[in-house]
């Protein structure tokens, strides 16, 4: 059964500060994975999509990374923001048209 | 208007009910899915539909019934729902094949009395 967990639960940052979210999995064999972000009562934002043969991908002050082998994928935030405040998830393609996502780690960054 | 459109946001019906949700994408996309989010569990895949057929049917009750007119409209039908049934329904579309990414509407917001 696959499995996409995300740690911490939850997390409570200055503003400033740079950070990292993890996801992990526990089957490789993926065709890509995916970071959300999702504003209370809102729908899901896609931010970075990372294809199974990339390590990497970036937009403005986020960096997502993918390592297959160790089945793990971290979100890096640079320079924190209280508008980042906001719940992150992460899914994981397996099968045609199947995602199966982690419960998400919810941030707030304190002005 | 563009991206991923649901309606209504919010919902409140008695269990007698019969309601029905809407979805609809404007970004061409060819396969569209029913998520289920309830507090503090992972999103859940109810439905999957790919060039109009549904190819997935996630174990869900049969008091949900999707229905998918064309590849741009996506409907879930409700009837006697019980009050676990009460979350955050939220639609998404894709363009199907092992690149694309998922593209989320607001949700509709559930509350079954």
């Amino acid at each position: 059964k696959q499995e996409v967990t995300q740690i911490p639960a939850a997390l409570s940052v200055p503003e400033g500060e740079n950070l990292v979210l993890n996801c992990s999995f526990t089957d490789s064999a993926i065709y890509n994975l995916q970071w959300f972000r999702q504003d209370p009562g809102k729908g899901l934002t896609s931010l970075l999509l990372i294809q199974s043969s990339q390590r990497e991908q970036t937009s403005g002050r986020l960096n997502a990374s993918l390592d297959k082998s160790s089945g793990r994928s971290t979100l890096y935030i640079a320079a924190s923001q209280p508008g980042d405040s906001a719940t992150y998830l992460c899914a994981v393609l397996y099968n045609f048209n199947k995602f199966y996502f982690g419960s998400g780690t919810k941030l707030n960054v304190k002005p | 208007e563009t991206g991923v459109t649901q309606t209504p946001r919010h919902l409140v019906m008695g269990m007698t009910n019969k309601k029905s949700l809407k979805c609809e994408q404007h970004l061409g996309h060819n396969a569209m899915y029913w998520y289920k989010q309830s507090a503090k569990k992972p999103l859940e895949l109810m439905f999957v539909y790919s060039l109009e057929e549904r190819v997935e049917n996630n174990s869900v009750p049969s008091r949900f019934s999707p229905e998918c007119p064309n590849s741009s409209h996506l409907f879930l039908h409700l009837h006697t729902l019980q009050p676990e049934d009460s979350a955050l329904y939220l639609c998404a579309s894709s363009q199907e094949g092992y690149r694309a990414p998922l593209h989320f509407g607001n949700g509709t917001r559930l509350t079954v009395t």
